[in-house]
């Protein structure tokens, strides 16, 4: 039961360094996304997906890249890491076949500091 | 104003108590709403959805006030394992595929 798969589970960057957070579901969930949970504020969506080959814009996506070529599969890069992107990241899937997210499955998180 | 809004909390309330709290939303469009349960760095989970007559799942009640905009949680006889922080999630209305999420109310539940 893996459910959704997020590493690392902690990274600590550079700022100028570039990574690649990996989130992988087994649920066969059309819908994907990448969240950013900051103290005192409620989570952020960075990109989202309803299915291969397709992505969008979530709230604050400046800073950030997501591909989305097979079903499984939705890593979040961080093109040049900022100390403002300090963060824990969530990737988190749902079903979405019905026009809306509907429930979301949650990795454990990815606790990233950039210095 | 913010388009979720919470009470940050912490509630602090005995064990077996009645605690109910509120999420207000600013959209009146928006169509969908839920909570999640956060326990501590750890990862949201689904409480329960909020329908528009209301919904009950054991101990937990969720209600929907549509002509004051707030989603209500209300949980009885609470429990220690209630101890979390309670997630009000509303859809985006220009977009079924997003979310938007309150910063968190946090619940202690003492012995």
């Amino acid at each position: 039961n893996a459910g959704v798969t997020q590493t690392p589970k902690f990274q600590v960057l550079k700022t100028g360094q570039s990574m690649t957070l990996q989130c992988a579901q087994d649920m066969n969930h059309e819908y994907m996304s990448w969240y950013r949970q900051d103290p005192g504020m409620g989570l952020r969506l960075i990109h989202y997906s309803v299915g291969a080959g397709i992505t969008d814009q979530g709230e604050v996506p400046n800073g950030y890249n997501v591909s989305r070529s097979t079903t499984e599969d939705f890593p979040l890069r961080l093109l040049s890491a900022a100390p403002s992107q300090t963060s824990v990241y969530f990737c988190a899937s749902s079903y979405g076949d019905r026009g809306w997210v509907g429930e979301l499955f949650f990795g454990e998180g990815s606790r990233l500091t950039v210095l | 104003r913010k388009e979720v809004e919470q009470d940050p909390g912490p509630f602090n309330v005995p064990e077996g108590a009645t605690v109910a709290f509120n999420c207000t939303y600013s959209n009146s469009a928006s169509q969908s709403f839920f909570w999640y349960r956060q326990d501590c760095r750890k990862e949201p989970k689904l409480l329960m959805s909020v329908y528009s007559s209301g919904n009950e799942d054991g101990r937990f009640t969720a209600q929907l006030n549509r002509a004051s905009q707030y989603i209500s949680l209300l949980i009885r006889d609470s429990k220690l394992s209630d101890s979390a922080t309670y997630l009000c999630v509303v859809n985006r209305p220009d977009s079924n595929y997003q979310l938007i999420w309150g910063a968190g109310t946090k619940l202690i539940i003492k012995p």
